[in-house]
């Protein structure tokens, strides 16, 4: 079956860098788009880029050239780093599928991340 | 990029209501919206996939509806289970999620 799972950092120092791995299961990186979103405490949801199935990126501008994704696809992962972290960069980041029909189908369970001075 | 604006933020029903959430994007999306379901703790679970599909094992009182800017998730019969956060997701261009609706049993 589908799955993806995050594992990462649970607290990562002020004006550090985040690194996040999504491995996948049930399905194939060249096949589907891999995205990431956060979510900060008690609030929404927000986009921050995508890995395309042939290998390209695509990023919110909102994170200028913080964020960086890759993916190993021997490994079946993902992966986020981002750097200059602040503290309002404290969420829950989720890896996500895109389904066949567009938008995310399938989701990891998230990590949290706190940023700390 | 295209803004979602989600309505309302907070709602509560009693078991048994029918309850409607809205999502109106900024422009035209072409029908390209999903609804999700999060439950405290949880990662959001697909309910609906451009604008009407009922996803797979999503229980038939879940429904959409909307076209242009304008999109509603209904639930027929609201059930104790359904306590949960709602949100839309636009997938026309980029992706951009709505702000969310807390829901509660009144």
């Amino acid at each position: 079956q589908v799955q993806l799972k995050e594992t990462g950092p649970d607290l990562v120092q002020l004006t550090q860098t985040l690194s996040i791995t999504c491995t996948v299961s049930g399905f194939s990186l060249t096949t589907y788009n891999v995205h990431w979103v956060r979510q900060p405490p008690g609030k929404g949801l927000e986009w921050m880029g995508a890995m395309w199935n042939g290998g390209g990126t695509d990023y919110n501008s909102a994170f200028k050239s913080r964020l960086s994704i890759s993916r190993d696809t021997s490994k079946s992962q993902v992966f986020l780093k981002m750097n200059s972290l602040q503290t309002e960069d404290t969420a829950k980041y989720f890896c996500a599928r895109q389904g066949y029909y567009g938008g995310l189908d399938y989701w990891g369970q998230g990590v949290m991340v706190t940023v700390s001075s | 990029d295209i803004q979602m604006t989600q309505s309302p933020s907070f709602l509560s029903a009693s078991v048994g209501d029918r309850v409607t959430i809205n999502c109106k994007a900024s422009q035209n999306i072409n029908k390209y919206l999903n609804w999700y379901q999060q439950k405290l703790g949880e990662a959001p679970k697909l309910l609906i996939y451009n604008t009407n599909n009922l996803q797979t094992g999503i229980p038939s009182r879940f429904s959409g509806s909307g076209s242009g800017t304008d999109y509603t998730l209904t639930i027929s019969s609201l059930q104790p289970e359904d306590v949960a956060t709602y949100f839309c997701l636009q997938h026309s261009s980029r992706l951009t999620f709505g702000s969310g609706t807390k829901l509660e049993i009144k």
